[in-house]
This record gives structure tokens, sequence and C-alpha cells, in this order.
């Protein structure tokens, strides 16, 4: 199967400061996207960001941006100026055709004040 | 529009009891997916459909759970008999026909077998 890993289970920042979360996955197609979600502690999934295997630029989304180094087949994600409301599980997926998306297995990320 | 409706938000039943989960997609789009959430196995993919045509069932986890679309704006997921093991979050998603569009999910529903 075709797999999201995300390295890091849990992540600690102080609020103002930039993160990255870690992001590689599996892949033999020549093109895919990847997807950002956030999930707060009231559980609805949030999208934040997409990258397409063929974009040139690494997409950015106001404080979000995303390292994508397609040779390494990583997408971290880095969120700039961190906020106390950023605290949430975060997870990265990758289609895998017509739409349906595989999952990691979540950073949850810890923003201290 | 309103987003991805889902209901019931919370449902407790017992063990051996039918279950009915439902999904409104926002209109328009032409996938709807359903996602279960649990500890052990993170965020999966149930089954999609694609303008109201079931595509891939794989990750149906066994003859209990089935899936229907009668129509554009209506989708259920129902699970019969019930078993504790089913406990989990249950999403349905819905995305449009462009790629690397996101799918939107809806808020989710927490389902607890006792």
């Amino acid at each position: 199967a075709q797999k999201i890993t995300q390295t890091q289970p849990g992540m600690f920042v102080q609020e103002k400061e930039a993160v990255t979360l870690d992001c590689t996955y599996d892949t033999s197609d020549p093109s895919y996207g990847l997807f950002w979600y956030k999930q707060p502690s009231s559980g609805e999934m949030i999208f934040l960001i997409y990258q397409g295997s063929y974009d040139q630029q690494n997409a950015t989304e106001g404080r979000y941006s995303l390292n994508f180094q397609k040779a390494r087949k990583s997408a971290n994600l880095v969120i700039s100026a961190s906020q106390l409301g950023d605290s949430a599980m975060y997870f990265c997926a990758r289609d895998q055709g017509a739409q349906k998306l595989v999952f990691g297995q979540g950073t949850r990320l810890t923003i201290n004040p | 529009d309103a987003g991805v409706i889902q209901s019931p938000r919370h449902e407790v039943t017992e063990m051996g009891q039918e279950v009915t989960l439902r999904c409104k997609p926002i209109s328009g789009h032409d996938y709807l997916f359903w996602y279960r959430q649990t500890m052990m196995r993170g965020l999966e993919l149930l089954i999609y459909f694609n303008n109201n045509v079931p595509i891939d069932d794989s990750g149906m986890p066994e003859d209990r759970f089935s899936a229907k679309m009668p129509n554009a704006s209506f989708s259920t997921l129902k699970i019969q008999p019930s078993e504790p093991r089913d406990s989990a979050v249950y999403f349905c998603a819905s995305s449009s026909n462009e790629g690397g569009t996101e799918a939107f999910f809806g808020q989710g529903t927490r389902l607890t077998v006792v």
C-alpha cells in the first residue's frame, strides 16, 4: 500500500514561533496531489493547503506554506508565527486517483503561551 | 452553501442494533466519500461514490456495512448488526470533479456501540 508517513506524533512550540510538520509519502504515480488538514479538538476536518506534483512553486495560504521536495517525496507543512488556535491534530494526505485520499497518522501540535 | 451535513452528530447504540448514518454533500459535488477514524487505524476510506455510483468499496470492513447514494444530495452508511469494534467517528466528505480540489468534510458522527 502506498503510505503517508508523519514521523512526529507530537510537537510543542512556543507561541509566535514557526513550526514545521513533516510528511513523506510513497508513490509511483507521476501525477498526484498532496493535502494538509487540521483537526481541532472539536473534531472537524479543515482543509489547509494543496500541492500538485507538477506545480513549479511551493504552495502558500496565509501563514501556511508547503515545503515540497519531490525528489525526496516530502511535503512538509510550515506554519509561521504560530498562534494558540493552531493547537490541533494535523494530517497529511495524498490522493490515490479519483479524489480519494490516504492519510498519515497525524501530528498533534501544541502551542504554548 | 451549508457545507457537508451529517446526522446524527452522536449515536449510542447497543450491540446488535442497526445503525444508519446520513450525509448530505455539497450541492454540485460529484464525489462522495465515507471515512472512518479510530485511534488504532487513523483515517481510512470505506467507500466512495462518483455521480451516485459506488466506485470503490474495498475499504468496507465486512458485509455488516453497506452504503447507498439514492440521489446526488443524500447518502447513507448502514451497519447491521453493530458491534463494539465499530465505535469510531465516521466522516462523510464531498469534492468536485476537478483535479486538485480538496475534499470538504462533514462534522462527523461519533458512534459508540455498547
